[in-house]
């Protein structure tokens, strides 16, 4: 399995403004994702993250909006831009292990937008 | 496409009431199959898998095995505890290589009772 951090663990952000969400994980990952999940919703996956290049994102999401790092194997991070209460959401981060077919995620960043 | 349909919750039942959680999936080939769970404020746990039809998953008392016939993969613990309250989300990872991406269901949220 895999140990995965995340800061902040939450944050009440003010409209227009933006927050940088840390992921670090304490082993080398063949990938790592994130995702949102809306209240009281499921997961939604925003974007894989590279190592070295540009995120692969899915349909609704956009760099702009969600730009992504991810500088080495072991740590990304995911801003929100220019957020609205929309925003207001979970945005956890997860991985997969080199290997394994098997998901781990980290315990998430609670986001609120007023 | 891939799709997983989870019974809908919430789920109420009494401490060490028996516990079924029905989930089905839509896929081509041999997908993996998992069962995550999330409690109050947390970010989501895997709480078992099976990656071929006829395995049998089991964490925790929690039990799911990997019917291909009926392409079902059902969450079963036979006497819950006041602790397993959470939501439970069945997942499914097709088997085309490291690219594959999880697929989520809706979440079933369950509360045991005393």
């Amino acid at each position: 399995s895999a140990v995965i951090s995340q800061k902040p663990s939450r944050d009440i952000c003010q409209r227009g403004t933006s927050l940088t969400i840390q992921c670090q994980v304490d082993s080398q990952v063949t990938m790592m994702f994130w995702y949102r999940q809306q209240p009281g919703q499921s997961l939604t996956l925003i974007a894989t993250a590279n190592q070295g290049s540009e995120a692969t994102y899915e349909s609704g999401f956009v760099i702009d909006k969600f730009p992504i790092s991810r500088p080495n194997l072991t740590f990304s991070t995911l801003t929100v831009s220019n957020m609205s209460p929309e925003d207001s959401s979970i945005y956890l981060c997860s991985v997969r292990l080199a290997g394994e077919g098997t998901q781990y995620f980290g315990p998430g960043t609670r986001l609120t937008v007023l | 496409g891939n799709s997983v349909t989870q019974m809908e919750g919430p789920v109420t039942l009494s401490e060490e009431a028996f516990l079924t959680i029905n989930c089905t999936y839509t896929a081509t080939g041999y997908p993996s199959l998992f069962w995550y769970v999330q409690y109050p404020g947390e970010g989501l746990q895997l709480l078992l898998k099976a990656t071929k039809a006829d395995d049998k998953g089991s964490n925790k008392g929690f039990e799911a095995t990997y019917r291909k016939e009926t392409t079902s993969f059902h969450l079963e613990k036979g006497s819950v505890q006041v602790s397993d309250s959470a939501v439970y989300f069945c997942a499914l990872s097709p088997l085309a290589g490291t690219a594959s991406k999880l697929t989520f269901g809706t979440g079933t949220r369950l509360q045991v009772t005393l």
